[in-house]
């Protein structure tokens, strides 16, 4: 069975622009967690996805959104980059709802210069 | 108070021994628990989990649970070269897992 993944795996953009991060979730799966991990702040949530719609979001500014299609497929997009928005990205896909296991793609490596 | 703590280490143990990794929580209502490895460079790895008071065993890892006092425990037995990582617990009451932010093992071959 195929894992969670994500691409792209590395990204470098400059300040002011925006970036869409794609995950696909294990078969089957139906849940989607987008999480940022840095050195300080370890791994932070920013949003869970179920059935298309959004049912949890962290703490972080309306600059990061994302979206689930029907086939449970998600991107989270940030606008307007900052330099704090550098870290590694990581998507994590589960069964269902709920307090199941997580299991997480290799994420995306942002840089943002 | 942070909602789930680790000793961030590193904890050093020799090859063969056991290592004890520890974590506790602060939100009494909490339903699930979670061990993830991440090495260097990579994704967190689901390696334990559980659900219930007491222990839970897989192969060379044993998770234990402890509600009344909060907090959940990993130990490795028979600790290689390979297990140096970073263990990283996480607990959910609903969703989201809340992480700790990891406690760092080198097993000293």
């Amino acid at each position: 069975k195929a894992g969670v993944t994500q691409t792209p795996r590395y990204l470098i953009k400059t300040r002011g622009q925006q970036v869409t991060l794609s995950c696909s979730p294990i078969s089957g799966h139906r849940s989607v967690s987008w999480y940022q991990q840095t050195p300080g702040q370890g791994l932070q949530f920013l949003f869970e996805y179920f059935s298309e719609t959004q049912r949890n979001k962290g703490n972080f500014p309306g600059r990061f959104s994302g979206r689930q299609f029907s086939n449970s497929r998600s991107e989270m997009n940030v606008s307007t980059l900052e330099l704090g928005d550098s870290a590694l990205y990581l998507c994590a896909s589960s069964l269902v709802r709920g307090p199941y296991e997580q299991y997480f793609g290799p994420g995306t490596r942002l840089t943002v210069t | 108070q942070k909602e789930v703590e680790q000793n961030s280490g590193p904890l050093s143990v020799p090859e063969g021994a056991i290592a004890s990794l520890n974590c506790t929580y602060s939100d009494r209502g909490s339903q699930s628990f979670f061990w993830y490895r991440q090495y260097s460079g990579k994704s967190p790895e689901l390696i334990m989990f559980i659900y219930s008071n007491g222990d839970k065993e897989d192969g060379r890892f044993t998770a234990q649970l402890n509600k009344a006092s909060q907090y959940v425990s990993l130990l490795i037995r028979d600790s290689q070269p390979s297990d140096s990582a970073t263990y990283l617990c996480a607990v959910n009451k609903n969703t989201p897992l809340v992480f700790g932010k990891g406690t760092r093992l080198s097993v000293i071959a």
